[in-house]
């Protein structure tokens, strides 16, 4: 069995500011792990993922993240946050027959 | 990456017809395809799993005499929600493993179809 956590349902941050989106799985394998963001109304975007090779993982648009094995984390970030970058934010794993558990998401709100 | 297409992307619908929503695998072939659904400000819920030539995989307390899942071909698979309701209105969203390309899992995901039952 394999499960997410998203510890934050929202995330407000003033623009320039570090992102921290936070993320805790469970699962019973070598999970693979990823992060999608969907602006409103739009289809999922992958915007990186870890497959067991380095734990830190740089995505598009300036985000990355760090696979914390004894923490079982998978935590997002950015450095400075850009109006654009506001949406829903996913965490996602998967195991090996391709089957993918979602987080319950996280809303990011950036301010001017 | 891969790209997947759903169609429609918007389908308005009145109370007890059915509708259909198509998912496509434009520039691979996908044996397997997921469907999830997605309420207002929810997260995606897998609803089934649907295998080329054989009959798809229901997940728990999803009714599958009234979401048909047809997976007649490599790069295409349908969902059909019958007898539509007012609940049934909800985001749908289809994806598809490109395991020639990304032997590691990852999913290409289709823009969505919004239904909305009157």
């Amino acid at each position: 069995a394999q499960s997410v956590t998203q510890l934050d349902s929202h995330v407000s941050v003033s623009e320039g500011t570090p992102v921290l989106l936070r993320c805790n799985y469970s699962s019973s394998y070598s999970p693979s792990l990823f992060w999608y963001v969907q602006h409103p109304n739009k289809g999922l975007q992958l915007l990186l993922k870890y497959t067991s090779a380095a734990t830190l993982v740089k995505g598009i648009n300036g985000f990355e993240a760090e696979f914390k094995k004894s923490e079982t984390s998978f935590h997002l970030t950015k450095p400075s946050a850009h109006m654009s970058d506001a949406a829903e934010y996913f965490c996602v794993v998967s195991n090996a027959g391709n089957m993918l558990t979602f987080g319950g998401g996280t809303r990011l709100m950036v301010k001017p | 990456g891969a790209v997947v297409s759903q169609h429609p992307s918007w389908v308005i619908c009145k109370s007890g017809t059915s509708v259909k929503i198509e998912c496509r695998s434009l520039d691979f072939q996908a044996t397997t395809m997921f469907w999830y659904r997605q309420f207002p400000k929810q997260s995606l819920m897998l609803m089934a799993t649907s295998n080329e030539g054989s009959k798809a995989t229901y997940e728990q307390g999803v009714e599958k005499d009234k979401f048909l899942i047809n997976h007649a071909s490599l790069t295409l698979s349908t969902l059909t929600v019958t007898s539509a309701h007012p609940e049934d209105s909800s985001f749908y969203i289809c994806s598809a493993p490109d395991r020639d390309r990304t032997p590691y899992n990852e999913q290409f995901f289709g823009p969505g179809t919004r239904l909305t039952v009157l």
